[in-house]
């Protein structure tokens, strides 16, 4: 079946320093991932998206990269900010809708 | 643009009693709405999909007679939870999806906290 699934639930990292979020999936016939970021007591924030036909794509301080041999997903966040402070969620787009990974909590230390 | 919002935000209601969420696409007409629950600390799990005008399709496992799904406009979906009990306590969190914002993409709603006591 399809799955999301992300390696940490946890990531600390200084502030002004770069974050990399990372995510696996299984099923190789998904063709759209988005990354969400969600603060507390809030909904689910589009940051950014890529679709299977790209490997790399950039927004203001995001990077999505996709490999797809290994069916991988990470987000780069550079100079994290406190206000980055939140869970993130992958979700890739299946025949329907979409399925959430687990998520990883981003602290960020002063 | 592409700005979803709920109502009520939170509410707390008494066993036995029904509470309706609803949820709005303001600037933006949303041929397809999905609401989802969320436990503490967990993930978002998909309980139903609706599009406008046709009956919701529901996740295995999620009771159709117990949350009730109307996609009566292309702005607007509710979501009726019947007879609450404790454990249907949850963050419940929809979204939408429109043509012209892309074809894929959901925006989420900011969700609304149910308690039953």
């Amino acid at each position: 079946g399809e799955s999301v699934g992300l390696h940490l639930p946890t990531l600390s990292v200084q502030e002004g320093d770069n974050s990399i979020i990372n995510c696996a999936y299984s099923n190789s016939a998904s063709d759209y991932f988005i990354w969400y970021k969600q603060e507390s007591g809030k909904g689910p924030q589009f940051i950014i998206d890529i679709r299977s036909n790209m490997d790399k794509r950039q927004g203001q301080r995001v990077t999505v990269l996709l490999n797809k041999t290994v069916k991988h997903l990470s987000l780069q966040i550079a100079a994290t900010q406190p206000g980055d402070s939140a869970v993130y969620f992958c979700a890739s787009e299946g025949r329907r809708a979409l399925t959430f990974g687990s998520g990883t909590r981003l602290q960020v230390q002063p | 643009g592409a700005v979803v919002s709920q109502h009520p935000s939170w509410v707390i209601c008494k066993s036995g009693t029904s509470v309706k969420i609803e949820c709005r696409s303001l600037d933006f007409q949303a041929t397809t709405m999905f609401w989802y629950r969320q436990f503490p600390k967990q993930s978002l799990m998909l309980m139903a999909t609706s599009n406008e005008g046709s009956k919701a399709t529901y996740e295995q496992g999620v009771e159709k007679d117990k949350f009730l799904i109307n996609h009566a406009s292309l702005t607007l979906s509710t979501l009726t939870v019947t007879s609450a009990h404790p454990e249907d306590s949850s963050f419940y969190i929809c979204s939408a999806r429109g043509g012209w914002v892309g074809r894929d993409t959901q925006y989420f709603g900011p969700g609304t906290r149910l308690t039953v006591l």
